[in-house]
């Protein structure tokens, strides 16, 4: 089932923070993200695994909410380079690794001077 | 190390005529997958591979066909191509445990 993510879009000034959250209807067992940039390929961010523990960007990350069934992305500070579309992908309860992720229809980030 | 590489980068194909897209990995990863991208409907997973001689469907199989005859290559057909066939293709592999390395994807045009 396609995880849902919101918002669709969102602009915000450089330097100012940004929430972008990934929700199923069922418990996640981890949240992978990517960065797309336009006519580019997406790009690893960040994995949330089950226990909270993050592996990946330095600058950004992401937590459960308490029944996990929703992930947020949190990014700081931001930057122009932030711009782009953020996917989350999520991974079948069954899958063991990283196999088979189904991705959110994307929230597209604009960071303005 | 060229990561995950895609042939050709653009194609305009006539309806009913057939393609094979190429993905190649030097990474040594068991994992390939083929996406498909469309406007408003995020990274949609077509078929996908968990080893060498292995395939699997994935979300929206139908009207492609795949093969992986060596570990670093992963093939995606369209025997008849429809114009709901176009869209933009990216292949990524990983290794176990570990993120999804995507290529530069292909662009295709049905008409």
């Amino acid at each position: 089932q396609q995880p849902v993510q919101s918002p669709q879009a969102v602009i915000l000034r450089e330097g100012e923070d940004a929430v972008i959250n990934c929700s199923s209807s069922k418990a996640l067992y981890s949240v992978h993200w990517y960065r797309q940039k336009h006519g580019e390929a997406p790009v690893f961010l960040m994995i949330l695994l089950k226990g909270g523990e993050q592996k990946g960007h330095d600058k950004i990350s992401a937590s459960f909410n308490e029944k996990k069934q929703q992930s947020s992305l949190y990014l700081t500070a931001s930057q122009l380079s932030y711009s782009g579309t953020y996917f989350c992908g999520t991974p079948h309860p069954s899958n063991f690794g990283n196999e088979k992720l189904t991705f959110g229809t994307g929230t597209r980030l604009t960071i303005i001077p | 190390n060229a990561g995950v590489t895609q042939t050709p980068k653009f194609r305009v194909l006539k309806t009913g005529q057939s393609m094979t897209l190429l993905c190649a990995q030097d990474m040594n990863h068991e994992y390939m997958y083929w996406y498909r991208q469309d406007p408003g409907m995020g990274l949609r997973l077509i078929h996908y591979s968990v080893g060498e001689g292995t395939t699997a469907k994935g979300e929206v199989p139908d009207g492609y066909n795949v093969s992986r005859l060596k570990k670093q290559n992963f093939l995606l057909g369209l025997e008849s191509a429809a114009p709901s066939q176009t869209s933009v293709y990216f292949c990524a592999s990983n290794s176990r445990g570990h993120e999804q390395y995507f290529g530069p994807g292909t662009r295709l045009t049905v008409t």
